[in-house]
């Protein structure tokens, strides 16, 4: 049974700070990583993909990957209000390339 | 570019009852998934289509789910007849290239009483 696993939170920062998500995966063989971001009653949106290790930057996120580790994580500059939401970790199926298994999600709280 | 579309967004129905969930995947995307998350627990995998094809129907929990996606378009996911364990949000995800995130729809949430 593959596994990712998350830290449920919740995880409350003030504005400004920086957020730091982190996720653990179980499948070795897994090449291909996401983070998605779920408001409340709304549909995962994808903000970060990253398929090699190291450091991937986009904007105010940076994702980071460690396949020795089996560890991805993410993090939040300048965290905003509108940060606030539950962030979803999720591992593409090494062996299937298009099965996604997710984390339960993180709860992030931004305190202005 | 229109997004995935699922409907209905609520649904609330009786144990041995049957329901249809219906999703319009992003036009050209050949793959539509279907997802599902009951409460307590993480996002699962249903299933997969390529086309009108099911190329993988791992995830469905039992023979009371059947899916479909006439014409390669949109799909249906049935549920006959309903569980109480069947509560929860069902997502439906499509995806142009296998190498990529999906784009999810916004779920249609179903209560079985």
């Amino acid at each position: 049974q593959k596994e990712v696993e998350q830290n449920s939170g919740p995880l409350s920062v003030p504005e400004g700070a920086i957020a730091s998500l982190n996720c653990t995966y179980s499948d070795r063989v897994s090449q291909s990583f996401f983070w998605y971001r779920q408001y409340s009653g709304k549909s995962p949106e994808l903000i970060m993909s990253i398929y090699s290790n190291g450091d991937k930057e986009d904007g105010r996120f940076t994702a980071q990957l460690n396949k020795a580790s089996q560890y991805v994580s993410l993090l939040i500059r300048d965290s905003q209000p509108s940060d606030s939401a539950t962030y979803l970790c999720a591992v593409k199926d090494g062996g299937s390339n298009y099965k996604l298994t997710f984390g339960k999600g993180t709860l992030l709280t931004v305190n202005p | 570019e229109a997004g995935v579309t699922q409907f209905p967004s609520h649904s609330v129905i009786e144990k041995g009852q049957t329901v249809t969930l219906r999703c319009d995947p992003i036009s050209g995307h050949d793959n539509l998934y279907w997802y599902r998350r009951v409460m307590g627990k993480e996002i699962k995998f249903l299933l997969h289509f390529v086309k009108e094809s099911k190329q993988d129907e791992s995830g469905m929990p039992n023979n009371r789910f059947l899916a479909e996606r006439t014409g390669g378009t949109y799909s249906t996911l049935k549920v006959q007849p309903a569980e109480l364990e069947d509560s929860g949000v069902y997502f439906c995800a499509s995806s142009g290239n296998l190498d990529y995130g999906y784009t999810f729809g916004s779920g249609t949430r179903l209560t079985v009483v």
